[in-house]
């Protein structure tokens, strides 16, 4: 059974760090590409971040370009998302999903980053 | 908002059919049967429930079907029951530098 477990949510002052993991099992974990997806208090769903499988290539959406890092660890089959110098909007829910064909078809429970003074 | 547009809600009965629309562009929805449809219960994670499309994966019930015409796909969901009470969410690759677009969602309500 595919599982994608996050963790390191919490809250955070602006301008503040945090660093997300998402911990996958069940599957080749390094075959696939990864994403970060968030969702903010009662609002749709944005993609934040991708990776690909080895790691070598990544991408972002502008709100987060610069200030935002994906990565992955694949020995340890964990995704990871460092987050700097975060905002009010960063607010939402992450969660990190799993890019299998043309679609995400396999979703973690999520992980709730609150930025707030 | 949303690079996809869909309905901000629908309702049915029991038994009933709807269907939930999702327009876009010849960029994304219009260029590429890369199509998917997500269900979401509250404080839950989304759940793939139809993909390139119109393909269902394993274990999604075959009352759940998707079709695109144009720029602008559809799910139909046949036989309503309460369980499918939720949000549902379409979602697309496009050929823009957002590389892949959501739509902002329609809350499905069974009456």
């Amino acid at each position: 059974e595919v599982q994608l477990v996050e963790s390191g949510g919490g809250l955070v002052q602006p301008g503040g760090s945090l660093r997300l993991s998402c911990a996958a099992s069940g599957f080749t974990f390094s075959s696939y590409w990864m994403y970060w997806v968030r969702q903010a208090p009662g609002r749709g769903l944005v993609w934040v971040s991708r990776i690909n499988s080895d790691g070598s290539s990544t991408t972002y959406a502008d709100s987060v370009k610069g200030r935002f890092t994906i990565s992955r660890d694949n020995t340890k089959n964990t995704l990871y998302l460092q987050m700097n110098s975060l905002r009010a909007e960063d607010t939402a829910v992450y969660y990190c999903a799993r890019y299998g064909t043309r679609c995400f078809d396999s979703w973690g429970q999520g992980t709730l980053v609150t930025v707030s003074s | 908002q949303s690079a996809l547009t869909q309905p901000a809600s629908v309702s049915g009965s029991p038994g009933q059919s709807i269907t939930i629309s999702c327009s876009g562009t010849s960029s994304d929805v219009g260029g590429y049967n890369y199509v998917s449809w997500y269900q979401q219960h509250p404080g839950k994670a989304p759940k793939l429930m139809i993909y390139d499309v119109s393909n269902r994966p394993s274990g999604v019930s075959n009352r759940f079907s998707g079709s695109k015409s144009g720029n602008t796909a559809s799910l139909t969901i046949s036989g309503l029951q309460a369980e499918d009470e939720a949000d549902y969410y379409c979602g697309s690759y496009t050929s823009s530098s957002t590389i892949w677009v959501f739509g902002g969602g329609t809350k499905l309500t069974v009456l």
